[in-house]
């Protein structure tokens, strides 16, 4: 089945330094990913689309200069945190769909810590 | 725009036993899809069950089956035998084809425990 690759599974990193997070599609090409954030216990909250060639569509409240996304190729989409800040600690998950209607399959998802 | 809610925010079920999550949803659309998606501890998201809205039969899979209620908006998921493996965070999902893409609005979502 449709599997997505989300890369790396855990990061810590310092206050003022970028994370960048990868998300591929390994056996379909996916012109449009998600990218999702989830504070513990509680829903995953859309972040923005990703577009392949094409610039992401954010959702309201979502900093674009904070989370740049980069979707150069059918089955490669990065999210990069900027200058990270503590507050940017949460868990980030990915997910795509082969075709239009069916169901979104999700990467293994991003533990970011920001110390 | 789409909203989906969960008003359960906590269940607990014995092992063997059949539970029931409850999903309502808003939309004005007609043609759209719905899930349910299983987050156990690991957090790796799993779907659990899809329903087109076209089709009036309700979904099944394996010990999984909902109720959907298209005129109420309701979809509500069944849980049959429950096992301790069950044991979860279940989110409701609506999505709404779109060209390029298939956008999911989830529910606040219900923490199951399934007890020994």
């Amino acid at each position: 089945g449709a599997v997505v690759s989300q890369h790396p599974s855990r990061v810590i990193c310092k206050s003022g330094t970028s994370v960048k997070i990868e998300c591929r599609s390994l056996d379909f090409q996916a012109t449009t990913m998600f990218w999702y954030r989830q504070f513990p216990k509680q829903s995953l909250m859309l972040m923005a689309t990703s577009n392949e060639g094409s610039k992401a569509t954010y959702e309201q409240g979502v900093e674009k200069d904070k989370f740049l996304i980069n979707h150069a190729s059918l089955t490669l989409s990065t999210l990069t945190v900027t200058s990270a800040h503590p507050e940017d600690s949460s868990f980030y998950i990915c997910s795509a769909s082969a075709e239009q209607g069916s169901p979104l399959h999700f990467g293994n998802g991003t533990r970011l810590t920001v110390t | 725009a789409q909203t989906v809610t969960q008003s359960q925010p906590e269940m607990s079920v014995q092992e063997a036993e059949t539970v029931t999550l409850s999903c309502t949803y808003d939309t004005s659309e007609n043609n759209y899809y719905l899930f349910w998606y299983k987050q156990p501890p690991s957090r790796q998201m799993i779907l659990v069950i899809r329903q087109e809205a076209y089709k009036q039969q309700n979904a099944t899979e394996n010990r999984f089956s909902v109720n959907f209620q298209k005129a109420a908006k309701s979809f509500s998921l069944k849980i049959s035998d429950s096992q301790l493996g069950d044991t979860a965070m279940y989110f409701c999902a609506f999505m709404k084809p779109l060209l390029g893409g298939n956008k999911l609005v989830f529910g606040a979502g219900t923490i199951l425990r399934v007890k020994s």
